[in-house]
């Protein structure tokens, strides 16, 4: 079954640690994306890749990392420098051009 | 600026009573209009997509269509398991960018 997972689904983290959340996808999709969902806001864009090696910020990148070097996979490091980072956080893909975006299922991280 | 507004931010409906949900939209050069649904904890499942003024789509009790300023999301007799949060977003042109609304909550009661 093609799709996108992400894992873990729950995610709890200490102030002062870096944790790193998965997206993989077998859809063969070039564009990849993080959003952040925070109740009574849209999706926020956190970062974009349009190909391999390849990324660009998105609204609200500051405190957040990502890498892209295969096509398949997009983790997002949230860094000890986001200020507020509990939220839900959704990983999208699409095939490129005029397409909709795929979700995976969203990872909920929570400070303590 | 480009932006998205959805309403109403929630809609009660009783199972069978027919209702329709608003997404507005002002962008700079819309390369597609996109819907979805969302279950609680869940990552949103596509629905529709909507390029051009005066297109339609249709699936099941769903209708989505498209003016130049707004998109519907028509919900015929709706079942209580169409209760969900039910999010539109937009592509600007010439970039990947999407732009989501908020989302309308409906709760179809039976």
């Amino acid at each position: 079954d093609g799709g996108i997972t992400q894992s873990p689904k729950y995610l709890f983290r200490k102030e002062g640690q870096n944790v790193t959340l998965s997206c993989e996808q077998n859809l063969n999709h070039d564009a990849m994306y993080w959003y952040r969902q925070d109740p009574g806001q849209g999706l926020r864009l956190i970062y974009y890749s349009q190909i391999v090696n390849d990324f660009q910020k998105g609204d609200i990148a500051e405190g957040y990392s990502v890498s892209r070097e295969k096509k398949e996979s997009f983790p997002l490091t949230v860094t000890s420098a986001q200020k507020n980072p509990t939220a839900f956080y959704l990983c999208a893909s699409e095939s490129g051009g005029e397409y909709e975006q795929f979700f995976g299922p969203g990872t909920r991280l929570t400070v303590l | 600026e480009d932006q998205v507004t959805q309403s109403p931010e929630a809609l009660r409906l009783q199972e069978g009573e027919s209702s329709s949900l608003n997404c507005s939209y002002t962008v700079s050069g819309l390369r597609g209009l996109f819907w979805y649904r969302q279950d609680p904890g869940k990552g949103p499942e596509f629905l529709f997509t909507l390029y051009s003024a005066g297109e339609e789509k249709e699936k099941e009790r769903l209708k989505a269509t498209l003016t130049k300023k707004e998109s519907f999301l028509h919900i015929t007799a709706p079942k209580p398991e169409d209760s969900a949060t039910y999010l539109c977003a937009v592509q600007v042109g010439g970039t990947y960018k999407y732009i989501f609304g908020t989302g309308t909550r409906l709760k179809v009661l039976a």
